[in-house]
This record gives structure tokens, C-alpha cells and sequence, in this order.
């Protein structure tokens, strides 16, 4: 299975910073890797997918870049919804895989 | 607008079964390839396995493909997990979910698009 290690586990940020989480895979995953975002009711939503394209409706602060093993995703100007759990996840192959996630919190 | 209800989840005990269902809404079923997805208490997240829009073919994760099946009825709309001889480590939060994909020409994107509310397993004596 490929592992999914993402960093931070934990992000305590303000609004308006620029923040990035890290998502790094076991081994090279050709870009194929979605962004999810959970909200503190349990509210998941489709952010990403591809690396890169945003989901219908996502505002355009979010954004998606990477290769090979390491991916990340981009806040440019924290907006207090976004406060929320975040998770990247591979379609490389099978088992489909999930990183640990990251929390941002509100500092 | 597209709707994902599931329900069936409670407290079972070790090795017992239990069969969760997700009726869905605002979109042509048939249509859609789904999938089940768990969280432990712990937040971590497991893809637990996929079924094809007219059912024919299932993939699981190999860790629960003894244990687990999934299958859909399209005149209902409905999608099932079936879970036999459950475990603790089965205690989790559980997630229907829609696949959708974008095509590039060469290789089909797949993601998951929408998300139910999740229902509750806890597994306990």
C-alpha cells in the first residue's frame, strides 16, 4: 500500500496568512492526489483533484501543486471558514489511501 | 442537489453483523460508481471499497474483503455495506460517497465528489 504522510499534523494560523500543507507519498504517485476538506460537523467536501484542479464552487484562494512524492496544498488569505480538517489522498493505486490529516486552527 | 443519507449504524458487538445503507438523491444513481469510506475516532481516514454504476464489478481493500461487502440497488437509489463478524477495530464513523472522475484523454482522474453525513459503528461488548 502506499503510505500518505502529511505535515502538519496540527496548524494554528491567523486570518489573512498564506498557509501550505504538506502531503508526502511512500513513492511516486504521478500526480494523481486529491484534496479533501472536513468540517468540524463531520461536513466532508471535494477540493482538489489531480493535483492542481480546483472543484466547481472552491474559491480560487485554494490552490494545489506538486510531483513525484511530495504534494501540498495552498490557503492564500485564511477566510474563517476555512478552519477545518484537511486530507490528501491517492488514486495511484489500489488500496486507495488517505494521509493522516491536517488540523488548522484558528491561533 | 445531490443527497447521500446513510443509516443502520448503532452499537454491535464483536463479531455480530450489521448492514448500513445510503440512500441517494439529486443525481441519476446508475450513473455513479460509489464507495464506502471510514474514519476512526482517531481521524484517520480508510477507503473500504468501490462498486461499479450497475453493480458488476466490486473492489475492496484487502484488509476487510473477507469481512465486508458492498452492493447497490438502482431502482432504490440505495447503496449497502454489509459487515459480518465485526471487530472493535471496526468502531468508526462511516462514509458514502460518489465517484466521479475528469477524463485527460489517456487516463481517467478519479475522486470522490460528495459525501455523505456518516453514520456511527461502535463496536463493543
Amino acid at each position: 500500500d502506499i503510505q500518505m504522510t502529511q505535515t502538519p499534523s496540527s496548524m494554528p494560523a491567523s486570518l489573512g496568512e498564506r498557509v501550505t500543507i504538506s502531503c508526502r507519498a511512500s513513492q511516486g504517485i504521478s500526480n494523481y492526489l486529491n484534496w479533501y476538506q472536513q468540517k468540524p460537523d463531520g461536513t466532508i467536501k471535494s477540493l482538489i483533484y489531480y493535483t492542481s484542479n480546483l472543484q466547481s464552487g472552491v474559491p480560487s484562494r485554494f490552490s494545489g501543486s506538486g510531483s513525484g512524492t511530495v504534494y501540498s496544498l495552498t490557503i492564500s488569505s485564511l477566510e474563517p471558514e476555512d478552519f477545518a480538517m484537511y486530507y490528501c489522498q491517492q488514486y495511484d493505486s489500489s488500496p486507495r489511501t488517505f494521509g493522516g490529516g491536517t488540523k488548522l486552527e484558528l491561533k | 442537489e445531490v443527497q447521500l443519507v446513510e443509516s443502520g449504524g448503532g452499537l454491535v458487538q464483536p463479531g455480530a453483523s450489521l448492514k448500513l445503507s445510503c440512500v441517494a438523491s439529486g443525481f441519476t444513481f446508475s450513473d455513479y460508481w460509489m464507495t464506502w469510506v471510514r474514519q476512526t475516532p482517531g481521524k484517520t481516514m480508510e477507503w473500504i471499497g468501490d462498486i461499479k454504476y450497475d453493480g458488476s464489478y466490486t473492489n475492496y481493500a484487502p484488509s476487510l474483503k473477507n469481512r465486508f461487502t458492498i452492493s447497490r440497488d438502482n431502482a432504490k437509489s440505495t447503496l449497502y455495506l454489509q459487515m459480518s463478524n465485526v471487530r472493535s477495530e471496526d468502531t468508526a464513523t462511516h462514509y458514502c460517497t460518489r465517484g466521479d472522475y475528469y477524463y485527460d484523454g489517456t487516463y481517467y482522474h478519479n475522486y470522490f465528489d460528495y459525501w455523505g453525513q456518516g453514520v456511527m459503528v461502535t463496536v463493543s461488548s
